[in-house]
C-alpha cells in the first residue's frame, strides 16, 4: 500500500501563480522527501524535511511538515512553465529506516 | 561527482524472455532501491538492497529478482517477461538508510 498520498492529483495554474501540493502519510516518520519528475524521466530530489522541522525553504520551494496531522505541503511560488512536472512525496516505511515509499503524485501544469 | 547511472536506457524484449537491468549508485552509497513505473502511474516499490543484502521487496512475483554486488552496484532481473512488465524501471541510491535518495534516469523496458 502507498505510504504517502498527494492531493490534488492534478493542478493547472497560470505562470506566476503559486502552486500548493499536499501529502498525507500513515505511519510515524524520521523525514519526508519531495521529488519532481518530468515526463518519462528520472526523479529529481527537491528537498528533505526532518520530523523535528516544521518548515524548510529552497529557492522558490517551501515545504511544511505537520507530524500531528501526518501531512506535508509543497509550495512553489511564482511558478514557471518549466515547473510543469509530476511531484511526489516519499517517506521511509518499516523497521531499520525501511524502504522508500512514494505517493501517487500531483501532476502540475503551468500555462504560459 | 557522478550521479546514479542506469543501463541500458531502453530495452526491447519479447514476451517470455529475460531482461537484466543495471544500476550504479553514487560513490559511497550503500543502499539501492528499485521501482517500477508503468505509463501514467506512480512508483511501485520493487526491491531494496543495503550492504549487499536484500532488505525488503514489494508486492511483485518471484520472477522479479536482483542482487547487489560488493561494489554496491545492483542488477534487476525479470524472468518470463509479460506484456504488463513494460514500464520505466527506476533505481535510486542513498548513503545511509533513511536519508536523501537520488535517482537515475531509468530504463524503459518494452515487452512485445
Amino acid at each position: 500500500s502507498q505510504q504517502g498520498e498527494e492531493d490534488p492529483q492534478a493542478l493547472s495554474i497560470q505562470e506566476g501563480e503559486n502552486a500548493t501540493m499536499n501529502c498525507s502519510y500513515k505511519t510515524s516518520i524520521n523525514n519526508l522527501q519531495w521529488y519532481r519528475q518530468n515526463s518519462g524521466r528520472g526523479l529529481v530530489h527537491l528537498i528533505l524535511i526532518r520530523s523535528n522541522e516544521r518548515e524548510k525553504h529552497s529557492g522558490r520551494l517551501r515545504v511544511t511538515l505537520d507530524t500531528s496531522k501526518k501531512s506535508s505541503s509543497l509550495l512553489i511560488t511564482a511558478s514557471r512553465a518549466a515547473d510543469t512536472a509530476s511531484y511526489f512525496c516519499a517517506t521511509y516505511y518499516g523497521g531499520s529506516q525501511g524502504n522508500l515509499i512514494f505517493g501517487k503524485g500531483t501532476k502540475l501544469s503551468v500555462k504560459p | 561527482e557522478a550521479g546514479v547511472t542506469q543501463s541500458p536506457t531502453h530495452l526491447i524484449k519479447t514476451r517470455g524472455q529475460q531482461a537484466t537491468l543495471r544500476c550504479s549508485p553514487i560513490s559511497g552509497h550503500t543502499s539501492v532501491y528499485w521501482y517500477q513505473q508503468a505509463l501514467g502511474l506512480g512508483l511501485q516499490f520493487l526491491l531494496w538492497y543495503d550492504e549487499g543484502e536484500e532488505r525488503n521487496r514489494g508486492n511483485f512475483p518471484p520472477r522479479f529478482s536482483g542482487r547487489q554486488f560488493p561494489n554496491y552496484s545492483s542488477e534487476l532481473n525479470v524472468n518470463a517477461l509479460e506484456l504488463e512488465d513494460s514500464a520505466l524501471y527506476l533505481c535510486a541510491s542513498s548513503s545511509i538508510r533513511g536519508t536523501e535518495a537520488f535517482f537515475g534516469q531509468g530504463t524503459r523496458l518494452t515487452v512485445v
